[in-house]
């Protein structure tokens, strides 16, 4: 089982950019959510996404979107990149059953200049 | 709404010494609270999970924490830290059955001092 993986690994944007993340899930998950962790900070919730929609979000603007695959992988989208976008983004997957207990991708570490 | 408080954002124990790590939750529902590890570049990892069944929950490496309602703390605790212990802990509220929303505590870097 490969567990949670994440592409890239880190990633440097300038600011005004767009970036794509990715994330597959653990094997026979089909719910994923990402976070977002800013230095020194816990993760923030973005949103999750089950069955190709987001089921729930978090207070992120709209410059961040995403997008679920029918083979539950999922996309993080964030337009018009800001300096403050800097962090971790991490991706978790779950059971929507239990969509509690999740499990997490190593994370991509995007750099905005 | 659920809320979660790490009362150290930093804690400095030696080997072989116990480890403790608070965490008090604010919850209208039912919650179930988690403890994460994260060490240096690297993914989250559970160490464990309360969800309403006994109080005294039993994770992985030795870790273990008392839900108390009474006191709404969800305290980490470990008889004798080892240096493989240092990183970042993070406790973790969720309302089941409701919004599932996990909240994130801003987490306590555990130091191991030699």
């Amino acid at each position: 089982d490969a567990g949670v993986t994440q592409s890239p690994t880190h990633l440097i944007k300038t600011r005004g950019q767009q970036v794509t993340l990715r994330c597959s899930p653990k094997s026979g998950h089909d719910t994923v959510s990402w976070y977002q962790q800013a230095l020194g900070q816990g993760p923030q919730f973005i949103f999750q996404y089950y069955e190709e929609e987001e089921r729930q979000r978090g207070n992120f603007p709209d410059r961040f979107s995403g997008h679920q695959f029918p083979n539950y992988s999922s996309e993080l989208n964030v337009n018009a990149l800001l300096l403050g976008d800097s962090a971790l983004y991490l991706c978790a997957s779950s059971l929507v059953l239990v969509s509690y207990e999740q499990f997490f991708g190593p994370g991509t570490r995007l750099t905005v200049l | 709404a659920q809320s979660v408080t790490q009362l150290d954002s930093h804690v400095s124990v030696s080997e072989g010494t116990p480890v403790l790590l608070r965490c008090n939750y604010s919850s209208s529902y039912s919650p179930s609270l988690f403890w994460y590890v994260q060490h240096p570049n690297k993914g989250l990892q559970l160490l464990l999970k309360y969800t309403s069944a006994a109080t005294l929950v039993k994770g992985i490496n030795g870790f273990e924490a008392e839900f108390k309602k009474s006191e709404t703390s969800f305290h980490l605790t470990k008889p004798s830290a080892h240096m493989s212990d240092a990183a970042e802990y993070f406790c973790v509220v969720t309302e089941r059955g409701r919004d599932d929303k996990i909240i994130f505590g801003k987490g306590t870097r555990l130091h191991i001092l030699p």
